[in-house]
């Protein structure tokens, strides 16, 4: 059964670069029927997208982040990394990571997803 | 892009039915059979309930139920339980590989 973990640290100073892993287990991410995603909340607010990267590379991130967003990936250690830069206050959120399927006829659903880590902006 | 529109709030006695509705435009929810549903229980990760507007995955009750009409998507919750109570997300894709969420819905079981 495919788990994911996320894993960085909890605490963030304003102006500095957000840096989050997600870590994958019981599959493997070489899959060309999946995409692997990050999605924060704000606490007590609703989910937003931030971007998706393929096994091979490719990225796709939410406009509204796209300058600030970098995603990379290391199907050789199973893992996948998230770098949002120039945080402020409102980047604080509960950053999940989850597998996005791709398959041939239905598409475009977030599971399984990460427990989650909240990630805090502050000096 | 701009979140998809969900009531705050919804609330059914144990054994009705609720329906959450998820309205969006035709460039997201209009234009693609690509909706799913998640429910989220506080404090825990999203988990998926519905995808592809009508799939439900496996593990999951059949008294949860997805369609889609014009530029709005539901998502309808029979003979509610008490732990059917929790948050409701419903998701789409966006085309251009982008991807909105709505502004959620909190189910309250009376």
């Amino acid at each position: 059964q495919l788990q994911l973990q996320e894993s960085g640290p909890g605490l963030v100073k304003p102006s500095e670069t957000l840096s989050l892993t997600c870590g994958v287990s019981g599959g493997s991410m070489r899959s060309t029927s999946y995409y692997w995603g990050w999605i924060r909340q704000p606490p007590g607010k609703g989910l937003e997208w931030i971007g998706n990267i393929y096994y091979n590379g490719g990225t796709y991130y939410n406009p509204s982040l796209n300058s600030r967003v970098t995603l990379s990936i290391d199907t050789s250690k199973n893992q996948f990394s998230l770098k949002l830069s120039s945080v402020t206050a409102a980047d604080t959120a509960v950053y999940y990571c989850a597998r996005l399927a791709y398959l041939l006829t239905v598409r475009y659903w977030f599971d399984p997803w990460g427990q989650g880590t909240l990630v805090t902006v502050s000096s | 892009q701009s979140a998809l529109t969900q009531p705050p709030s919804a609330s059914g006695s144990p054994g009705q039915s609720v329906t959450i509705s998820c309205t969006g435009t035709s460039s997201d929810v209009g234009g693609y059979d690509y909706v799913s549903w998640y429910q989220q229980h506080p404090g825990k990760a999203p988990k998926l309930m519905i995808y592809g507007v009508i799939r439900r995955p496996s593990g999951v009750p059949d008294r949860f139920s997805g369609s889609k009409s014009g530029n709005t998507a539901s998502l309808t919750v029979s003979g509610l339980q008490a732990d059917d109570e929790a948050d409701y997300y419903c998701s789409s894709y966006a085309g251009s590989n982008n991807y909105v969420f709505g502004t959620g819905t909190k189910v309250t079981v009376l």
